[in-house]
């Protein structure tokens, strides 16, 4: 089946930092890709939807400065988390489409910041 | 606005045990639904879905799901659960948008195992 890999798993940095989490389709073209939030225990929360090539569309609440993504190619796009906090310590997940497939998901990556 | 509500937000079964899991969906549309499950730490897993056609859908893992759009629901099921399906499922409803389905997701349903 399609797969997905997202990198790192886990990151843990000091607060005021940037952090990059790649998010790459192995073995498919992903025209569409989407990141999520999940806090513990509860649905993911969709944060923007990236098409290749284009600016991505964020859902409302969700600050375009502070997350910012990128999807350069078909098969990578970057969720990159500014000037971290606290505050944004969850579990973010990605998930890749070629339009006509479900959405297949990444394993996710724990970020936490100290 | 669509919407996905599982009702139970945690069912424990014995192991070997037959399983139900609610969803029911809020969609003007004919919708396009889906059951993932997640494991702990991890991303999320296809187990099935529905777009048309026989409104019985069979999955992985044993699993299988029913479409009543009489009630708007779209329970998930497995005749024998197994220690192993202890996980999170959640399920959702595709909103088509822009040439791709957007998900909305229900809270999830826990599903913890007994032996």
């Amino acid at each position: 089946g399609a797969v997905v890999s997202q990198h790192p798993s886990w990151v843990i940095c000091k607060s005021g930092t940037s952090v990059k989490i790649e998010c790459r389709s192995l073995d498919f073209q992903a025209t569409t890709m989407f990141w999520y939030r999940q806090f513990p225990k509860q649905s993911l929360m969709l944060m923007a939807t990236s098409n290749e090539g284009s600016k991505a569309t964020y859902e409302q609440g969700v600050e375009k400065d502070k997350f910012l993504i990128n999807h350069a190619s078909l098969t990578l796009s970057t969720l990159t988390v500014t000037s971290a906090h606290p505050e944004d310590s969850s579990f973010y997940i990605c998930s890749a489409t070629d339009s006509n497939q479900p959405q297949h998901f990444g394993d996710g990556t724990r970020l936490s910041i100290l | 606005a669509q919407s996905v509500t599982q009702p139970d937000i945690h069912i424990t079964v014995s192991e070997g045990a037959s399983l139900e899991l609610r969803c029911n969906y809020s969609y003007g549309a004919t919708p396009y639904l889906f059951w993932y499950v997640q494991s702990p730490g991890q991303g999320l897993q296809l187990l099935l879905k529905y777009f048309s056609g026989d409104t019985l859908v069979q999955g992985i893992k044993g699993f299988e799901a029913e479409f009543k759009r009489s009630q708007s629901s779209f329970n998930l099921r497995k005749p024998s659960v197994h220690w192993s399906d202890a996980a999170e499922y959640f399920c959702a409803v595709g909103e088509r948008s822009g040439g791709y389905n957007k998900l909305i997701f229900g809270a999830g349903t826990r599903l913890a195992v007994h032996p």
